[in-house]
């Protein structure tokens, strides 16, 4: 059975300081994909995934994959306010066309 | 924007009465999911489809049907509400072939009292 972990939960930091959000998977996979939820909001795409050593960057996010290591990184570069949200990791299944999520990881960037 | 609507937006109703969400798409995706969202658990499937009257169950589907009758509405039915059902409904399509990137209807909230 396909799990994702995601960590930390909770993420509170200061405006401009670096920090990394982590998408641990139990099996392989044949995508990895990145969304935002906003507070009361639905969720955006960010990035998709499709490699093992894939690196996709959007301003201030850089995502990662290392399907060795079955993991996923999304690093924030000198987090700014606007940042604050949920993300949340998700993976599709060879096979299936079924999606399973991560619990997500709430961002809060204090001014 | 992808073309997703969701109706109703917000349905208040009582334990035992059925009820059934709609999601409508105007982008012609072959796939379709109803996901569930609760504190703590992110998104979970419900149920999805692959085509007209192609649908099957996800991880939580227990309580829930679903159908498809068109390309671009997929219905979710509660067939007796529970409280347990309380949550946030989002529809989501995805392109090409399943394997793809989703995207998101803006959700209904379903609160049963």
């Amino acid at each position: 059975e396909l799990k994702v972990e995601q960590n930390p939960l909770f993420l509170s930091m200061q405006e401009g300081k670096n920090y990394t959000i982590y998408c641990n998977y139990s099996t392989t996979s044949d995508r990895l994909y990145w969304y935002r939820q906003d507070p009361g909001k639905s969720l955006e795409s960010l990035f998709v995934l499709l490699s093992n050593g894939a690196v996709k960057q959007e301003g201030r996010l850089m995502a990662s994959l290392d399907t060795k290591a079955r993991l996923s990184t999304l690093h924030i570069t000198a987090a700014v306010h606007d940042l604050s949200a949920t993300y949340f990791c998700a993976l599709s299944t060879s096979g299936t066309y079924k999606y399973i999520f991560g619990t997500g990881t709430r961002l809060k960037v204090l001014a | 924007d992808a073309g997703i609507t969701q109706s109703p937006r917000h349905k208040v109703t009582e334990t035992g009465t059925p009820v059934t969400l709609r999601c409508h798409q105007t982008e012609n995706h072959r796939y379709m999911y109803w996901y569930r969202q609760d504190p703590g658990h992110g998104l979970r499937l419900i149920h999805y489809s692959y085509g007209v009257k192609d649908t099957d169950k996800g991880e939580v589907s227990d309580g829930y049907s679903v159908s498809r009758s068109k390309t671009e509405d997929f219905l979710l039915t509660l067939e007796s509400a529970t409280s347990s059902q309380t949550s946030v409904y989002f529809c989501a399509i995805s392109e090409g072939e399943g394997s793809g990137t989703q995207y998101f209807g803006p959700g209904t909230r379903l609160l049963v009292l």
